[in-house]
């Protein structure tokens, strides 16, 4: 019962790269976010995803692109990396509903030189 | 708008209590609170929702006050694994997800 997994867990990229990180889960949670935090900052939404094939901006999506091709992941794309999207990225899921809390993953620490 | 969280930093020694607050300038529906250790990935603690009970875990609980959209964490003779810092995390009505406060980091020492 792995949860919410996040891969890579580091990553180091240059400045004009790209890459995607990957979130999926196995508690077929229909809702999924992504979250950046920065130090004293808290966690900041950058997309999420309320099922299959829909996904929504949230408060920081710049810069950012997101898929759910399938229900149980959710990728974040950065077409052209900068050194402002140097952050700790969390993916979290959650039933429909308000009874429960989100399940995070362990997050990717991830810096742009 | 992100809810405002206080104090930013609490430390306590083993035994002693403290309260966590965490307030909207928004209408709120619910209320999450999570816990995240150096490192880790937060933890959901307890949930509130409007109308709801005060809810309680072990010596950790937490109240909603809806007419001044404000909740509140109590700690209660506080351990060495309480240390970490606190989210609040807050929606409103006909949305799921969280906004999330800055943190409050609590210290334990012995």
């Amino acid at each position: 019962n792995a949860g919410v997994t996040q891969t890579p867990k580091f990553r180091v990229l240059k400045t004009g790269q790209s890459m995607t990180l990957l979130c999926a889960q196995d508690m077929n949670h229909e809702y999924m976010y992504w979250y950046r935090q920065d130090p004293g900052m808290g966690l900041r939404l950058i997309h999420y995803s309320v099922g299959e094939g829909t996904t929504a901006k949230g408060e920081v999506p710049d810069g950012y692109n997101v898929s759910r091709l399938k229900k149980q992941n959710f990728l974040l794309g950065l077409e052209s990396a900068a050194p402002s999207q140097t952050s700790v990225y969390f993916c979290a899921s959650s039933v429909i509903g308000r009874s429960e809390g989100y399940t995070f993953g362990s997050g990717t620490r991830l810096t742009v030189v | 708008q992100q809810p405002v969280q206080s104090p930013q930093a609490v430390i306590l020694r083993e035994g002693e209590d403290a309260v966590i607050n965490c307030s909207s300038s928004k209408a709120l529906y619910s209320v999450h609170w999570y816990r995240q250790k150096h490192g880790e990935a937060p933890v959901f603690l307890m949930i509130l929702l409007k109308g709801g009970e005060q809810k309680g875990h072990e010596k950790i609980s937490a109240s909603f006050n809806e007419k001044k959209q404000q909740s509140s964490l109590y700690l209660t003779a506080s351990q060495l694994s309480y240390s970490g810092t606190y989210f609040c995390g807050t929606a409103g009505a006909g949305s799921y997800q969280l906004t999330f406060g800055k943190g409050t980091k609590l210290s334990v020492i012995p």
